[in-house]
């Protein structure tokens, strides 16, 4: 069973579009995240969410918003599409304890293209 | 905010040889730092991580060292195989707050190991 799922795994759309890449984890994990990868690799935090508080990263435009239905997924909802908005987007969860930190499993990535 | 630094970008090997890929980091108060390998078209996968109560970890063919005062840690992967070509990740984050549950990893740029046959 894939621990961290994301779909789809590839997403086409045109400027200006809405859309949502979905994401699941069965880990049992209280902390969910989401992360963006350029063209350059360079990866970077967007959102870390858990049933206490959200973490947006100030950088990231209020056109993205995460979702979260229940404790095992974290929706990624954007806005009014641009074309640098794409990138491959990863899902995360750990389990994050006070103290000391978790590891943190990564889905397969979903690749977005704004045409 | 804290600002991860690695070096470098990329890495020739011949395979049999070792690869050492370093990482410096701004923030004190840091104290996770794991090294993920991302394969082509593929999630980071966590390899080894090392906390910063410990100065030196190490899993088979992979070993991470911590400086803490000059805050800069780095991986090593000895007897290299063409299976360790990939992109490899350093990051550092803190632990979480009290009453908080998350935490945010920062990662450096990337290092692409290629090793040769």
């Amino acid at each position: 069973d894939t621990a961290v799922s994301q779909t789809p795994k590839y997403l086409v759309t045109q400027m200006g579009n809405d859309k949502s890449i979905k994401c699941e984890q069965n880990l049992g994990h209280d902390t969910m995240y989401w992360y963006k990868q350029d063209s350059k690799k360079f990866l970077k935090i967007m959102f870390s969410y858990n049933n206490k508080e959200l973490i947006i990263n100030e950088t990231v435009p209020n056109r993205f918003s995460p979702k979260s239905p229940d404790k095992a997924h974290l929706n990624l909802h954007i806005n009014s599409l641009e074309l640098g908005d794409s990138a491959v987007y990863f899902c995360a969860s750990s389990q994050a304890n006070t103290g000391w930190d978790t590891e943190a499993f990564f889905g397969q990535g979903t690749r977005l293209t704004v045409v | 905010g804290e600002n991860v630094e690695q070096h470098p970008s990329t890495l020739s090997v011949q395979e049999g040889d070792s690869a050492v890929i370093k990482c410096t980091y701004s923030d004190s108060a840091s104290n996770y730092f794991p090294w993920y390998k991302q394969e082509l078209g593929k999630g980071p996968q966590l390899i080894i991580d090392i906390r910063s109560n410990v100065g030196e970890k190490k899993d088979q063919r992979i070993a991470v060292t911590l400086n803490k005062t000059a805050k800069h840690f780095s991986l090593h992967i000895t007897e290299t195989q063409p299976e360790d070509s990939a992109v490899y990740f350093c990051a550092a984050s803190r632990a979480a707050r009290s009453g908080a549950g998350s935490y945010q990893l920062t990662f450096g740029k990337g290092t692409k190991l290629s090793v040769i046959p």
